[in-house]
């Protein structure tokens, strides 16, 4: 069965400020796909980024990055120079690929940015 | 236009009633799901469908009922509503020919509150 852990439940940081989402999952598959969403306050899900189990590059865009690592099961995301309009809930989720594009989330973490 | 549509968007009912919360998408893919979110937790599934004949109980399915209406129509119904249904409902799409991987499509979420 495939798990997702997001250990931080709330995160707050000033402005301008570096931050660093935990996320840690757990599957019997070897191919898999790992994804995070941003939640703003207005509720709806913005899609940030996709990364497959055969795909260990890091990756960078912008202010975020994203760091997944098959060895300690993470995929851990990194806001450099927060801002506050990066306040939201962040979520991390699994699909995997012989599970019919069924996704698993994490329970969430809320990021407040303040100025 | 959005890819995926809710109807309605947010909704105020009372307890015993028959609800009906529909998802349109114009994406073409086969695959439909719901999901629901309470406060504090992440997405759970309650129902997917991989075409119009084939429909799957999600995680939390009890109490909830769903009809694919058509490739582009899911409808989730409460057939008698309960305070503890409260929650933020998303319909999700995604196409089992995605060979990037298993992306869902997500709509704008409905907010139910169940009185």
């Amino acid at each position: 069965a495939q798990k997702v852990t997001q250990a931080q439940t709330e995160i707050s940081v000033v402005e301008k400020e570096d931050v660093t989402l935990d996320c840690v999952y757990e599957t019997r598959d070897t191919t898999y796909y790992l994804f995070w969403y941003k939640q703003p306050p207005s509720g709806e899900l913005v899609f940030l980024i996709r990364r497959n189990s055969f795909d260990e590059q890091n990756e960078i865009s912008g202010r975020y990055s994203w760091n997944f690592q098959k060895s300690t099961s993470s995929f851990n995301f990194t806001i450099t120079a927060s801002q506050v309009v990066d306040s939201a809930v962040y979520f991390c989720a699994l699909s995997e690929n012989t599970n019919a594009g069924k996704s698993t989330f994490g329970d969430g973490t809320t990021l407040t940015v303040k100025p | 236009d959005a890819d995926v549509t809710q109807t309605p968007r947010n909704r105020i009912t009372k307890t015993g009633k028959r609800i009906m919360l529909e998802c349109s998408q114009t994406k073409g893919h086969d695959r439909m799901y719901w999901y629901r979110q309470d406060p504090g937790l992440g997405l759970r599934l309650i129902y997917y469908s991989f075409d119009v004949k084939d429909i799957n109980k999600g995680e939390i399915s009890d109490g909830y009922s769903v009809s694919r209406q058509a490739q582009a129509k899911f409808s989730l119904s409460l057939e008698s509503a309960i305070p503890n249904q409260t929650a933020l409902y998303f319909c999700a799409t995604s196409d089992p020919r995605d060979r990037v991987g298993n992306e869902q499509f997500f709509g704008p979420g409905t907010r139910l509150t169940v009185l």
